[in-house]
């Protein structure tokens, strides 16, 4: 079963506005990832938060991670056309090695 | 590093046909991962591998399905006999510890 729920599944946008997208898991976790995916290829990792991390940045991303609601959320400032793909966040758990992943959200950032 | 390296890249099979996927992990990585992703299901973890050693396959879905590690850079997903509803795309990623993983290109698999 999936251990991370993403919400929205699909988000379409204009280019230049913020994109934010949710994140709700179930277990223990020690870290929470964000990946990305173009069509047809494979996942890059975008950012990992630990569990002791409430808000990381990098560049025009920026992670929360509320562990008391199992939450965490993405936001992509400033979005470009080049940000369209499907984000996805995937949790390592406390207690073993297993990187569970959502089902994503698809951003479309229109032009 | 060339980075996670998958083979082949895309795979047409038919039904009742052995398939063997191949994957080349990043030097100096301890953990394996296989997944498959489908439109109806999503990125499903098939079983992963720490240190050459399979610690969870509960993702595996039939006992047509199966994985080894031989060395520490190399791992291949066989299934025997292939069904239709295999067809699917089948990532191997791998990661250092509890850092990020690391996926490849993936493989394309039809089954007709």
């Amino acid at each position: 079963s999936q251990q991370g729920e993403e919400d929205p599944q699909a988000l379409s946008i204009q280019e230049g506005e913020n994109a934010t997208m949710n994140c709700s898991y179930k277990t223990s976790i020690n870290n929470l990832q964000w990946y990305r995916q173009n069509s047809g290829r494979g996942l890059v990792h975008l950012i990992l938060i630990r569990s002791n991390e409430r808000e990381k940045h990098s560049g025009r991303l920026r992670v929360t991670l509320d562990t008391s609601k199992k939450s965490s959320s993405l936001l992509i400032t400033a979005s470009r056309a080049a940000d369209t793909a499907s984000y996805f966040c995937a949790t390592r758990r406390s207690n073993d090695y297993k990187l569970s992943f959502g089902a994503g959200t698809t951003v479309t950032v229109r032009a | 590093d060339a980075g996670v390296i998958q083979s082949p890249r895309h795979e047409v099979t038919e039904m009742g046909q052995e398939v063997t996927l191949r994957c080349k992990l990043i030097s100096g990585h301890n953990s394996l991962f296989w997944y498959r992703q489908t439109m109806m299901r999503g990125l499903e973890l098939l079983i992963y591998f720490n240190n050459n050693v399979p610690i969870d396959d509960s993702g595996m879905p039939e006992d047509r399905f199966s994985a080894k590690m031989p060395n520490a850079s190399f791992s291949t997903l066989k299934i025997q006999p292939s069904e239709p509803r295999d067809s699917a795309v089948y990532f191997c990623a791998s990661s250092s510890d509890r850092f990020e993983a690391f996926f490849g290109q993936g493989t394309r698999l039809t089954v007709v």
